[in-house]
């Protein structure tokens, strides 16, 4: 059964920062990661997928990476802006076809 | 459409009662999940369709809870005798193909309060 566990749970920064979100899953046999992000109140928007024979995806400031044999992804946020501040979930198919999410990491970016 | 579409976006009901929450997937996408989420979690995945048919509804809590896809596009979720835990977001995500290849993306909710 595939777990995926993000730490930390909330992260608070300055503007302009750099930072690094982990997402860690138990399954090895990984398909797909994505990851998304989720503003309050609000459904969740699609960042990066990387597909199983990926070991990353580059989208502006974001960078996701994958490795399998770890069982660990990252997001890479460069020049962190308010507008950034959101939930991040990260997310692995158990299987080919079921997503199972972590819990995400709250990040706030202060200006 | 251009984006899973979710109906209502805000539903409150007393316990016992019936409820039902609409998906209209985007056009063309033949697989189709609900989730659901809790305040401060993330996503737990309920049932997933390809086509018409559930292909998993493993994640389904209980009998009071179904969903179905006559069609092949527009889905309903279905809760019989609601109880206050059920409260939730329920999300509907759609994918363009089978496999595990597609992105999945996610409409904005429904949020049910049970009270």
């Amino acid at each position: 059964k595939q777990e995926v566990t993000q730490i930390p749970a909330a992260l608070s920064v300055p503007e302009g920062e750099n930072l690094v979100l982990n997402c860690s899953f138990t399954d090895s046999a990984i398909y797909n990661l994505q990851w998304f992000r989720q503003d309050p109140g609000k459904g969740l928007t699609s960042l990066l997928l990387i597909q199983s024979s990926q070991r990353e995806q580059t989208s502006g400031r974001l960078n996701a990476s994958l490795d399998k044999s770890s069982g660990r992804s990252t997001l890479y946020i460069a020049a962190s802006q308010p507008g950034d501040s959101a939930t991040y979930l990260c997310a692995g198919y158990q299987g080919a076809q079921k997503l199972v999410f972590g819990q995400g990491t709250r990040l706030t970016i202060n200006p | 459409g251009a984006g899973v579409s979710q109906t209502p976006s805000n539903k409150v009901t007393e316990k016992g009662k019936y409820v039902e929450l609409r998906c209209d997937p985007i056009s063309g996408h033949t697989a189709l999940y609900w989730y659901r989420q809790s305040l401060g979690q993330g996503p737990e995945f309920l049932i997933y369709f390809q086509g018409t048919g559930a292909a998993d509804d493993s994640g389904l809590p209980n009998d009071r809870f179904f969903a179905v896809r006559p069609e092949g596009s527009v889905s309903t979720l279905k809760i019989q005798r609601t109880e206050r835990g059920d409260s939730a977001v329920y999300l509907c995500a759609s994918r363009h193909r089978d496999g595990n290849t597609g992105e999945l993306f996610f409409g904005e909710g429904s949020r049910l309060t049970v009270l």
